[in-house]
């Protein structure tokens, strides 16, 4: 299958700094790339989608100025929590679609945020 | 996309069939069934998809009854390595999914 890598695997920062995630799929190129977020003992909640080249469409309740999605090429999209705070601390998690036809998403291991 | 309900948890017994139900009432017509888990503190991981006939791969079966208002996983040879949460999806294609709580499979030796 499909493979989709993120970096990194577990982040810890101070309230008030930026930390930034990557997302790659490693041996296709991925339309569409997904973030979701999931908080302990949670199901996992669609953040936003990001197509390559364009802006990012935000779920509803997601503040688009805190989450920024750049999603450049066509392997590779990042999420940056700005200004982040001990409530961001969660489990992020990316997923990568080929394109309309193929049948799934490819989910990358997650990010663990830990914001002190 | 429609809802789907499922068990909280269940128990299965290692090398024997678990077999993990779904249901999907209000599903329409142009809308599939996905399956994903996830083992934690992992990302999910896709097992299955259908839209109206059963299907079956390296992973699993699924079974998805005549009306389609339900469907069933069937993992063949339950091992300690499918301890997870299964998701059970439906959507008209896999561009968004809702995961909701899933169900929660443990596998004892």
């Amino acid at each position: 299958g499909a493979v989709v890598s993120q970096h990194p695997s577990r982040v810890i920062c101070k309230s008030g700094t930026s930390v930034k995630i990557e997302c790659r799929s490693l041996d296709f190129q991925a339309t569409t790339m997904f973030w979701y977020r999931q908080f302990p003992k949670q199901s996992l909640m669609l953040m936003a989608t990001s197509n390559e080249g364009s802006k990012a469409t935000y779920e509803q309740g997601v503040e688009k100025d805190k989450f920024l999605i750049n999603h450049a090429s066509l392997t590779l999209s990042t999420l940056t929590v700005t200004s982040a705070h001990p409530e961001d601390s969660s489990f992020y998690i990316c997923s990568a679609r080929v394109g309309f036809g193929r049948e799934t998403q490819y989910f990358g291991p997650g990010t663990r945020l830990l914001v002190l | 996309d429609a809802k789907t309900t499922q068990p909280p948890s269940m128990d299965c017994a290692e090398g024997r069939a678990a077999n993990l139900p779904c249901n999907h009432s209000t599903i329409s017509g142009n809308e599939y069934v996905y399956w994903y888990r996830q083992i934690h503190s992992q990302g999910p991981q896709y097992i299955i998809h259908g839209l109206k006939n059963n299907e079956t791969n390296e992973m699993a079966s699924l079974i998805i009854t005549e009306d389609r208002k339900s469907s069933t996983l069937i993992l063949p040879h339950a091992t300690l390595r499918d301890t997870a949460v299964y998701y059970c999806i439906v959507s008209i294609n896999d561009y968004k999914l809702s995961f909701g709580a899933g169900t929660t499979v443990t596998v004892r030796a």
